[in-house]
């Protein structure tokens, strides 16, 4: 059972379109990330959420966390070619201290011309 | 700066096998942890070292090893790799405590186990 539900996992859309991707859970985070990953590469960090209700902006990237910090979207408005890529939400779980990530599947994006 | 670094990036072994994974990285960060990666699945924790001197296991950590050699490095061995193994492994770093749990990663390695 994947503690955090990430959908779709794959979205191929044309070029100008908006799209938005969720990250569910039962759990409660006390933070919430999105990374994104290029092939052949680690993932990089794009935003951190940390409050319940939180909306990040990052250009056409708009990331908000629950009320209940159990869930998040990503929303990318008028999607261009260069924003094809894997997009991947991580949790670190309330109450740990670790540092320890739990990782949706992941949401493949294709941005076609 | 370089970060996280692994190494190496692509290796293919034999069913039994061994191989260590090599991880430094030079920002200072006490959490270092090792994932795999496999289509339809994202990161699955394998091993992971809050500090210096300590590690703990993750989700997967079965037939895998792990040293936190200093702080700056954080090794993963298979002691005898099977075709299940056959994955990309990140390794990747953060701070301790943080409670937003940022982590910076490496570029990979990309294992193939035949």
């Amino acid at each position: 059972t994947q503690l955090l539900e990430q959908s779709p996992q794959f979205l191929s859309i044309q070029e100008g379109e908006n799209l938005t991707v969720y990250c569910n859970s039962s759990s409660v985070f006390s933070s919430l990330q999105w990374y994104r990953q290029e092939p052949g590469e680690g993932p990089v960090l794009l935003v951190t959420v940390v409050t319940g209700g939180e909306v990040k902006k990052l250009k056409r990237l708009t990331f908000q966390f629950g009320d209940a910090r159990k869930d998040s979207s990503l929303h990318i408005t008028a999607a261009q070619t260069g924003d094809t890529g894997l997009y991947l939400c991580a949790g670190a779980l309330f109450g740990s201290n670790t540092g320890k990530l739990i990782f949706g599947q992941g949401t493949t994006l294709q941005v076609k011309p | 700066n370089a970060g996280v670094t692994q190494t190496p990036k692509f290796q293919v072994l034999k069913t039994g096998q061994s191989m260590t994974l090599q991880c430094a990285q030079d920002m200072n960060h006490n959490s270092m942890y090792w994932y795999r990666q496999d289509p339809g699945m994202g990161l699955r924790l394998i091993y992971y070292s809050a500090s210096e001197g300590t590690t703990d296991k993750g989700e997967v950590p079965n037939g895998y090893n792990v040293s936190r050699l200093n702080k700056r490095e954080f090794s993963l061995r298979l002691e005898s790799a099977a075709p299940s193994q056959t994955s990309v492994y990140f390794c990747a770093s953060s701070v301790f405590g943080s409670r937003t749990g940022e982590a910076f990663f490496g570029q990979g390695t990309r294992l193939t186990v035949v």
